[in-house]
């Protein structure tokens, strides 16, 4: 069964630190993988993606990795700030027919 | 700019009632979907539409339907409203390919009584 898991479910961290918000998955046959970031009462908005070669993606503070033969992908957040409060959420696109493949998302708030 | 709106934003509505949620997206994209999302859950695929004419059923449709009459507009009907489809859905859309970027609306939080 295709499945995308991550964890953990929900994180404080306080403003100005780093945090790595994590992604497994089981989808075959894979396409691509994209973090997207949602806000409250917003629709997702994808911050990176990532081919089968790729193994690592920037976007200004964040970082996305992938490694495709454990299938797993992190997310680092540097020098988070306020705005960075939100749903993270990791999905996979499958080869063919543009499914997605959604995790539940990691609720991450930055205190002041 | 282009854009991707979806309407209403909030509805309470009552069970056995027939809703329709609207989603219209000014990029010209061929694919349109529409998704559930429900707190401990991913978002979950309930149609989709690949251009004019052309539906398909995602993975939680039942109880669902939609009809694509012209590239801009895909609503998605509630024939029967059911308490189990409270939740907030989302309607996304891309260009053709398998690669392409799936855009968001801000959502519709449907409440069902």
């Amino acid at each position: 069964k295709n499945q995308v898991e991550q964890s953990p479910q929900s994180l404080i961290i306080l403003e100005g630190k780093n945090c790595t918000l994590q992604c497994n998955y089981t989808v075959s046959p894979f396409s691509n993988l994209r973090w997207y970031k949602q806000d409250t009462g917003r629709g997702p908005v994808s911050l990176t993606i990532m081919t089968f070669s790729e193994n690592t993606k920037s976007n200004g503070r964040y970082t996305a990795t992938l490694d495709a033969d454990t299938k797993q992908s992190s997310l680092h957040i540097t020098a988070s700030q306020l705005s960075d409060s939100a749903s993270y959420i990791c999905v996979v696109s499958l080869e063919y027919g543009n499914k997605l493949v959604f995790g539940a998302g990691t609720i991450l708030r930055v205190k002041s | 700019d282009a854009e991707i709106t979806q309407s209403p934003r909030h509805k309470i509505t009552e069970t056995g009632r027939q809703v329709t949620l609207a989603c219209h997206q000014t990029w010209n994209h061929n694919n349109m979907f529409w998704y559930r999302q429900d707190l401990g859950h991913g978002l979950r695929l309930i149609h989709y539409s690949y251009g004019v004419q052309d539906t398909n059923k995602g993975e939680v449709s039942d109880g669902y339907s939609v009809s694509r009459s012209n590239t801009e507009d895909l609503p998605l009907t509630l024939e029967s409203a059911a308490s189990s489809q409270t939740s907030v859905y989302f309607c996304a859309s891309s260009e053709s390919g398998s690669d392409s970027e799936q855009f968001f609306g801000p959502g519709t939080r449907l409440t069902v009584l």
